[in-house]
């Protein structure tokens, strides 16, 4: 069964230093998605992207925090300058639009 | 926008015995429900998801009803089983409006007994 795979598992980074989450979207879906979860809490939604140009995004994905499709496979979330508060689990999840989201297992985020 | 409750925040259950959670959404354009179950280290799996179109949809043990006068819906697990045990998220999304971002609920963990 095709899945959302994401790189790295866990990620340990200092505050503002620069990190890239990877993810390889399900191939034949055109919707792509980052949600994060604090420990504890809710998973949140950050941004979808399809066509090559986000599509929506929450009042959490401020300029911090960019997305890139740089391949055909890759699915990549930038956050520029971390901050202790973005410590938490990230997930990626793609779609065909249509129906349901499939979500990887999630980067873990340790901000220092 | 949309804010998605969710109740109760744990459950617990003794095996063969049903479960029930509930959610409420407040953004009438809201028409597409899935249901999410989290174990532990992993991410969200989908188990059942609802349209507007429709109250009720049914997947063997798990079944889940809506309400869009009330603007809630619901799920229902019969005869739990250990491997119930898990987080399970609802959330809400206006899929058919053109965005698709999913709104969750706060979660509730479920413990089966056994």
């Amino acid at each position: 069964e095709p899945e959302v795979t994401q790189t790295p598992s866990h990620q340990v980074t200092q505050m503002g230093q620069e990190v890239i989450l990877r993810c390889v979207p399900i191939s034949n879906h055109l919707y792509f998605y980052w949600y994060r979860q604090i420990l504890g809490q809710k998973v949140e939604f950050l941004v979808s992207f399809y066509n090559n140009e986000i599509s929506e995004k929450s009042e959490i994905f401020d300029d911090q925090f960019s997305v890139e499709r740089p391949d055909g496979s890759n699915f990549t979330l930038k956050i520029r300058s971390t901050k202790l508060e973005d410590s938490a689990m990230y997930f990626c999840a793609s779609s065909d639009g249509e129906n349901e989201q499939f979500f990887g297992p999630g980067t873990r985020l340790t901000v220092l | 926008g949309e804010n998605v409750e969710q109740h109760p925040s744990t459950l617990s259950v003794q095996e063969g015995d049903s479960a029930v959670i509930k959610c409420t959404y407040s953004d009438s354009a809201s028409n597409y429900f899935p249901w999410y179950k989290q174990e532990l280290g992993k991410g969200p799996q989908l188990i059942i998801d609802i349209r507007s179109n429709v109250g009720e949809k049914k997947d063997q043990r798990i079944a889940v009803t809506l309400n869009k006068t009330a603007k809630h819906f619901s799920l229902h697990i019969t005869e739990t089983q250990p491997e119930d045990s898990a987080v399970y998220f609802c959330a809400a999304s206006p899929l058919y409006t053109g965005r698709r971002a999913l709104t969750f609920g706060s979660g509730t963990r479920l413990q089966v007994q056994p």
